[in-house]
């Protein structure tokens, strides 16, 4: 089946380091959701995009919608201990209503 | 309180012996689903409903079925269970199936182990 790919697949930063992550599909996405999980918990919502190109942000977290809408991207800015867990992307492929996820990112912070 | 809620959340069982995960949603959610989740493989998806009565396959179907009689439940049933579908389940439901309403919350999980 379809997976989106993520990378990198894991990260050790420092505290208050910023992060970047992507995610990148070989079909079109009308949608691009991104989720964080903590160990033992189902994965929480962070940010929800729409539209091609649309940046949003929510707190110290920042996504973007690309211009392709084959990739998105996921910023954290001064990274702090409770950002550890895996960060997925996600989204329904265009025309479908299933839902594919990609594969997770992996963040370690070290304070 | 709004949630996901699935039972059991752990269980361990011997290949062959049918086996029931259900799953309630409290939100009045038309759009529900099933994932597993299995290490560096992500979360996949095992089947969806869109509505009561609809029900359509994600990407790894074998091996399970699902029923959807009423909105807030959406079991998912191992006929067969085997050892190749111990992992960690998750059900999850969204309001509708996209439209920017699409935002899943998820269950607490259901860690399965066929021996």
């Amino acid at each position: 089946g379809q997976q989106l790919n993520q990378s990198p697949q894991s990260m050790f930063i420092q505290e208050g380091e910023d992060v970047s992550m992507n995610c990148t599909s070989s079909s079109i996405f009308n949608t691009w959701l991104w989720y964080k999980q903590d160990p033992g918990e189902g994965p929480v919502l962070l940010i929800a995009l729409y539209k091609a190109g649309e940046l949003t942000s929510n707190g110290r977290l920042t996504a973007q919608f690309g211009i392709t809408r084959k990739d998105s991207f996921l910023n954290i800015s001064a990274s702090i201990p409770s950002d550890v867990g895996i960060y997925f992307c996600a989204g329904p492929p265009s025309g479908t209503y299933k839902y594919i996820f990609g594969t997770g990112t992996r963040l370690k912070v070290l304070a | 309180e709004a949630q996901v809620t699935q039972n059991p959340r752990y269980l361990i069982t011997v290949t062959g012996k049918k086996l029931t995960v259900t799953c309630s949603q409290n939100m009045n959610h038309e759009y529900m689903s099933w994932y597993r989740q299995d290490p560096g493989l992500g979360l996949r998806q095992i089947y969806y409903s869109m509505n009561v009565e609809v029900t359509d396959k994600g990407d790894v179907p074998e091996g399970y079925k699902v029923s959807r009689k009423e909105k807030r439940n959406f079991p998912l049933i191992l006929e067969s269970p085997s050892p190749n579908q111990t992992s960690l389940y998750f059900c999850a439901s969204s309001l509708v199936a996209s439209g920017g309403t699409d935002t899943q919350y998820f269950g607490p999980g259901t860690r399965l182990t066929v021996l």
